[in-house]
């Protein structure tokens, strides 16, 4: 058990809706990272939160945005839901933005898309 | 852009084998990390093993080793005494130094690894 605790496991939706997934980091954990795992992607980076505050941004796109709260959680909200949307999406934290510091991963949310 | 090649998608390896898992990056830093990550069928990511690059000796993790060959640019993952638990897909990933991380991993396309009873 990495610590790292997402909600929900599963997600049907319909094309075009709205779906909010939700991330807990581990205890002590200030950075929170978001990633999508697709068949033809591959493990795509998201962005990155740190202690609240947006610290990198990857290939996310404009219709998916994301948040940390002061209890350092995240939610990612993805929007106008398309097909190509549907994927594993995964969050991870780490302990500081140190990047000798390894991630540690939750068991991610499938979003399925139909 | 930093890039991660995994050139074998697929692997098999006897039980009780060694196999070796091949990885090469793309970078012009000098200061990074790299990692493998395994994703059993449970589909939860587990670090492996890690490397920083301005160290010359090879990480070792009980039966997980690396061979990392910075002028290369290769970062191969040993597993010895093979074990059907090690069956799974490993990613390799680097990360930037330096900026306090403010970067996420960059991923391969990951090596499907066969463990043969």
């Amino acid at each position: 058990d990495s610590g790292v605790t997402q909600t929900p496991k599963h997600l049907i939706t319909a094309t075009g809706q709205r779906v909010t997934l939700r991330c807990s980091p581990r205890s002590g954990d200030l950075s929170v990272y978001w990633y999508q795992q697709s068949l033809d992607q591959g493990l795509q980076f998201l962005i990155q939160y740190y202690n609240g505050e947006e610290r990198a941004k990857g290939n996310i796109l404009e219709r998916f945005s994301a948040q940390q709260f002061p209890d350092l959680h995240s939610e990612l909200n993805l929007s106008s839901l398309e097909l190509g949307d549907s994927a594993l999406y995964f969050c991870a934290s780490s302990m500081g933005g140190l990047a000798n510091s390894p991630l540690h991963f939750g068991n991610g949310t499938r979003l399925t898309v139909t | 852009a930093q890039t991660v090649t995994q050139s074998q998608p697929e692997m098999s390896v006897q039980e009780a084998e060694t196999v070796t898992l091949s990885c090469t990056y793309d970078t012009s830093e000098s200061d990074y990390y790299l990692f493998w990550y395994k994703q059993p069928p449970s589909r939860q990511m587990i670090l492996v093993i890690r490397q920083e690059a301005y160290k010359q000796q090879n990480a070792t993790e009980n039966r997980f080793s690396v061979n990392f060959q910075k002028a290369a640019k290769s970062f191969s993952l040993k597993i010895s005494d093979s074990q059907l638990g090690d069956a799974a897909m490993y990613f390799c990933a680097y990360r930037i130094g330096g900026g306090g991380g403010a970067d996420g991993l960059t991923f391969g396309k990951g090596t499907h690894l066969i463990i043969q009873p």
